[in-house]
């Protein structure tokens, strides 16, 4: 299975844009990319998701690297709201929807 | 439009007792998921189902963990003889196809404690 590699933790000011990188260099040629953030007890909420091209909807864009080793989520004004863990995972179908540890985003006001 | 429904919220078990946890999936919802998260960690695939059919179980811990969705639609997950180490939050999604272009609802989980 494909794997991806985020960092444990992640800082932004209130009203700032925040970039979440994710790394995931075994990706193959059918697998999305796709992430989810989960607020404090919650279940996980989708976010976003693409295949090669950027990708942008109401709560964030999604930066794609050409090679497709690397995508970056970018939140573009935080709020405290975005305060979450956010798992990049990748996906030929939806039964491989692996979480891994993610990133947590502290979002300071 | 509900969501994706869990019951009950909250359940805490004698070890050795068995429990069931249900999932009420988005109506018409093809693909149903079971997560298991523990405390600070991601949350961890169980099972999944399409339809009736369940095709990946290979994420249950042991053969206590049995889970069906015996009309396509509502799913229950079952653990008998619970052990200190089921205890964490049980999560359910759903997602109206069995692609990867698609996004999967959760509901907000059922917290098991094992005592």
């Amino acid at each position: 299975d494909a794997k991806t590699t985020q960092p444990n933790s992640m800082e932004s000011n209130e009203e700032e844009p925040v970039h979440l990188p994710c790394n995931h260099s075994t990706i193959s040629g059918t697998d999305y990319i796709h992430w989810y953030r989960q607020l404090p007890s919650q279940g996980p909420e989708y976010v976003i998701h693409g295949l090669t091209s950027n990708v942008n909807n109401r709560m964030a864009s999604l930066a794609i690297a050409e090679d497709r080793k690397s995508s970056t989520l970018i939140l573009h004004r935080a709020t405290l709201r975005d305060a979450a863990v956010y798992y990049c995972i990748l996906g030929p179908n939806n039964n491989d929807m692996r979480f891994g540890a993610g990133t947590r985003l502290t979002v300071k006001p | 439009g509900a969501g994706v429904s869990q019951s009950p919220r909250y359940k805490v078990a004698k070890r050795g007792q068995d429990v069931a946890l249900r999932c009420d999936p988005i109506s018409g919802h093809v693909s149903l998921f079971w997560y298991q998260q523990a405390l600070g960690q991601g949350p961890e695939f169980l099972t999944y189902f399409q339809n009736e059919a369940q095709l990946d179980k290979s994420g249950l811990p042991s053969d206590r963990f049995f889970a069906e969705r015996p009309e396509g639609s509502v799913s229950t997950l079952k653990i008998q003889r619970t052990q200190q180490e089921d205890s964490a939050v049980y999560l359910c999604a759903s997602s109206p196809g069995q692609g990867a272009n698609t996004e999967a609802f959760f509901g907000q989980g059922t917290r098991l404690t094992v005592v």
